[in-house]
């Protein structure tokens, strides 16, 4: 049973264009919410979270956005740089279990 | 700040051999976590220390893995014996509770690879 999911295994953008990710859950009891970047051979490196009395969250170029009628958030980064190529992870957790739930990732590539 | 250590960084063994993996995490971090992560996956959760107690081990193949983290701090999680599947890279996290909630700062990883 996957609780997390993201369903783009790939996704392509233009420099300096918008990068959306997508990510939906099925636990309805996930209350925090994390998306890390991975590039090849490093961990998984943090960038941006969300608690789930919030709907939205900035931090420079990236902003989360928090659906919890959908059970669905989004990781949207503008300006896109190509810098930005890596794998990117959805987590979840909730309390009295803050082990992360990962989703499969999305890996994105930025075309300068 | 010095992150999350991590050794060895790649290790290579034949299977029904054993492998250990050590782990240095963040300075004052009280929660310490393994994550296994196999090719095309996201990472799955090995074990969660607390401290130098086990707080969810539920997911660990007992039967051939184990961890411990002895005076809280380091860590090393041991295979023995191996198997194919266990070809995967093992993640170390450990965490800070800030606004909002937990967040986890991951190691390099150790990527092994049983023949």
């Amino acid at each position: 049973d996957q609780q997390v999911k993201q369903n783009s295994p790939s996704l392509s953008v233009q420099e300096g264009r918008i990068s959306i990710l997508n990510c939906d859950y099925t636990n309805s009891m996930f209350d925090y919410f994390l998306w890390y970047k991975k590039y090849p051979a490093e961990g998984p490196t943090f960038l941006i979270s969300i608690s789930s009395i919030k709907d939205k969250n900035e931090d420079g170029r990236f902003t989360v956005f928090l659906n919890k009628s959908a059970k669905h958030l989004s990781l949207h980064i503008v300006p896109s740089q190509p810098g930005d190529s890596a794998v990117y992870f959805c987590a979840a957790s909730y309390t009295g279990r803050r082990a992360l739930t990962f989703g499969s990732g999305t890996r994105l590539q930025v075309q300068p | 700040e010095a992150g999350v250590a991590q050794s060895p960084r790649y290790k290579i063994i034949e299977k029904r051999q054993s492998v250990a993996f050590w782990c240095n995490p963040i300075s004052g971090h009280a929660t310490l976590y393994w994550y296994q992560q196999i090719l095309g996956q996201g990472p799955k959760l090995l074990i969660q220390f607390q401290n130098n107690g086990v707080v969810d081990d539920s997911q660990l193949p007992k039967d051939r893995f184990s961890a411990e983290r002895l005076k809280g701090v380091d860590s090393t999680l041991k295979i023995q014996p191996a198997k194919l599947e266990d070809s995967a890279v093992y993640l170390c996290a450990s965490s800070s509770f800030g606004q909002g909630g937990e967040t986890q700062y991951f190691g390099p990883g150790t990527r092994l690879l049983v023949l």
